[in-house]
């Protein structure tokens, strides 16, 4: 499968822990995004990489959030202290030119 | 920031009618993009529309970007089954050179009675 890979598919972690998800972009892909989806909502942009920089994180993320992308292939994304508002679908996009493909998400479930 | 909105939020149809979802943007575009999430899928690129007053066909799927690139419409002709999922369109928000965000509608869902 060369598509953009997600790790955990499903996550259900007590409130107070810390998770982590990893997305593997499609290889030769150098943009990353990740984005926050709630039901009946569409995809809430939280950050992006161009190779390892990152170069934008949304206002609305709390200092709870961060994400990485050391060697400009593979990310990750951090959730410390999780609240149950952080429930959630969390995507994975990466892109050459125009298209942006989507992983299949990460479904966080905070108890 | 720019905000995109789309309606209606939701469209049940029967199978055979035609549907449209509408989108439109709080600053002028350089261009947008379309999407489908089918359900429990993961949003999948339909297409881009860059010139203005563009109009795209994609079989039964029509695209159009306004003239003033501000609104663009999808309009699906006698709709299918498989046609059921949720449309979001999507506009870029650039920050230099070819690096930008895209930021997402709220998408109309889109159910169809066979």
């Amino acid at each position: 499968d060369t598509g953009v890979s997600q790790n955990p598919r499903h996550k259900i972690t007590k409130r107070g822990q810390n998770v982590t998800f990893r997305c593997d972009p499609i290889s030769e892909h150098n943009r990353l995004y990740w984005y926050r989806q709630t039901l009946g909502q569409g995809p809430e942009f939280l950050t992006y990489f161009q190779n390892e920089a990152q170069l934008e994180k949304s206002r609305l993320l709390s200092d709870r959030f961060s994400a990485e992308r050391p060697k400009g292939s593979f990310s990750t994304l951090e959730i410390q202290r999780t609240e149950q508002g952080d429930s959630a679908m969390y995507l994975c996009a990466s892109r050459l030119n125009t298209e942006a493909f989507f992983g299949q998400g990460t479904r966080l479930t905070v108890v | 920031g720019q905000q995109v909105m789309q309606i209606p939020q939701y469209q049940h149809v029967q199978e055979g009618e035609d549907f449209t979802t509408y989108c439109n943007s709080s600053t002028t575009l350089s261009n947008i993009q379309w999407y489908k999430q089918r359900p429990g899928g993961h949003p999948v690129f339909l297409i881009q529309l860059v010139k203005s007053g563009e109009v795209k066909k994609q079989k039964r799927l029509t695209f159009q970007f306004g003239e003033a690139k501000k609104n663009s419409s999808l309009h699906i002709t006698a709709t299918q089954t498989t046609d059921v999922g949720t449309y979001f369109c999507a506009g870029p928000e650039y920050r230099g050179g070819s690096n930008y965000k895209l930021t997402f509608g709220k998408g109309t869902l889109l159910t169809v009675n066979p």
